[in-house]
């Protein structure tokens, strides 16, 4: 079955500190990936995506990811945190470009940003 | 710049209640979609809706549930008869085309089942 996997359920990093979120997916078909972010209270909103052009993804507030077919992850950096950042972040994938369109996400990751 | 709304964003109802969950999707989107998210856990994909019919639905969008598009802006999701579990938050999303091309969310409306 197709999937995405996000490892961590938590993660809690220090101001200023490189944030990491790993995202790990399945699929037999290239997939189209994206990163959306959560704030408290808040509905979804797009970070970045990938869609088979660059596999070095630039998204918004200085977050990008980069596609590895090989590993088949899509893994999310910021190279310094900011308080701001705290969040929910959830990876998801649409399966192909023939299907309906509808997202896959994993279980979400809750970037906790230190003082 | 446009952006999905949706209406209540807070819906109380008692267990075996009709509820109607409202979205007005981007203009001049195609697809229209409904998702959940039960507190906790993660964002599952309810209904797709494209050209006037539901194009796919998961095993969660059973015969209590339904959709509409009844003026050519709103999208609406019914529940016939609501049950504790239903209880979550519910987003809308539109995607002007097909492929890659991301989703929009709406807000969502926040469902509690008593």
């Amino acid at each position: 079955a197709q999937s995405v996997t996000q490892l961590g359920s938590h993660v809690s990093v220090s101001e200023g500190a490189l944030v990491l979120l790993r995202c790990n997916y399945s699929s037999s078909v290239p997939p189209y990936l994206f990163w959306y972010v959560q704030y408290p209270n808040q509905g979804l909103q797009l970070l970045l995506k990938y869609t088979s052009a660059a596999t070095l993804v630039k998204g918004i507030n200085g977050f990008e990811a980069e596609f590895k077919k090989s590993e088949t992850s899509f893994h999310l950096t910021k190279p310094s945190a900011h308080m701001s950042d705290a969040a929910e972040y959830f990876c998801a994938v649409i399966l192909g470009s023939g299907n309906t369109g509808k997202l896959i996400f994993g279980q979400g990751t809750t970037l906790q940003v230190k003082p | 710049e446009p952006e999905v709304t949706q209406t209540p964003s807070h819906q109380v109802t008692q267990m075996g209640q009709e509820v109607i969950l409202r979205c007005v999707p981007i203009s001049n989107h195609l697809y229209f979609y409904w998702y959940r998210q039960i507190l906790g856990q993660k964002v599952e994909f309810l209904v797709s809706f494209y050209n006037n019919e539901i194009s796919e639905k998961s095993e969660i969008f059973d015969d209590q549930f339904s959709v509409e598009r009844p003026d050519g802006s709103n999208f609406t999701l019914k529940i016939r008869s609501t049950k504790l579990e239903d209880s979550a938050m519910y987003f809308c999303a539109s995607r002007r085309t097909s492929g890659g091309n991301e989703q929009f969310f709406g807000p969502g409306t926040r469902l509690t089942v008593l």
